[in-house]
């Protein structure tokens, strides 16, 4: 089944502990993309990758790093997570970046 | 700055009747547009896209862009109570510089009322 998955799918963490929200694909695609949404924001990317070890900033990276080494992988870390990063992320991928995006489950996160 | 505006809602349908939803985009060189359908602490799912200006029909759906206005809109025919759901408009452009990726409005809350 092509699916896009996220681990874990909730998180309580408390701040300044090192974590990684992990995000597979089975469907071969190019394009990558991690984005939060909170209320009254709607969904706002976070990083982007367009192909393996090519990665670049959404609008609003600050606070958040991403790698990309494997086509089918593209973790997102967060290094010192804070309190106003409490969100749900989702991570999303497409053939390319003007195609379609499709979505993993969600993670559901908060910092104490 | 790309912008992508919906009406919040709630919208409220009555069951088996058209639900018409709107969303206006700011960047011209938008060329990809998305409709997703998003149930409360679920994830985004993929409605329709469309890439050219006029109508695309998919079963009780139907996307229309009018690019010259910056305009899309989703029909849903035949309303069922199982479409009330948050439905997001998401544009995608080819210009680069800065964020690259969907745009996503805030939103059209629906609520089909049986």
């Amino acid at each position: 089944e092509a699916q896009v998955t996220q681990n874990p799918r909730y998180l309580i963490t408390v701040t300044g502990k090192k974590l990684t929200v992990t995000c597979s694909q089975n469907m071969n695609h190019e394009y990558m993309s991690w984005y939060r949404q909170d209320p009254g924001l709607g969904l706002r990317q976070i990083y982007y990758s367009m192909n393996v070890e090519v990665t670049d900033k959404g609008d609003v990276p600050e606070g958040y790093k991403v790698s990309r080494k494997e086509k089918r992988n593209f973790p997102l870390i967060l290094e010192s997570p804070s309190p106003n990063q409490t969100s749900l992320y989702f991570c999303a991928s497409s053939l390319s970046r003007l195609n379609e995006q499709f979505f993993g489950p969600g993670t559901r996160l908060t910092v104490l | 700055q790309k912008e992508v505006e919906q009406n919040s809602g709630p919208l409220s349908v009555p069951e088996g009747a058209i639900a018409s939803l709107n969303c206006t985009y700011s960047d011209r060189g938008s060329q990809s547009f998305f409709w997703y359908r998003q149930y409360s602490g679920k994830s985004p799912e993929l409605i329709m896209s469309i890439y050219s200006n006029g109508d695309k029909e998919d079963g009780r759906f139907t996307a229309q862009l009018n690019k010259a206005s910056q305009y899309v809109s989703l029909l849903i025919r035949d309303s069922q109570p199982s479409d009330s759901a948050t439905y997001l408009c998401a544009v995608n452009s080819a210009s680069g510089g800065g964020a690259d990726g969907l745009t996503f409005g805030k939103g059209t809350h629906l609520i089909i009322q049986p």
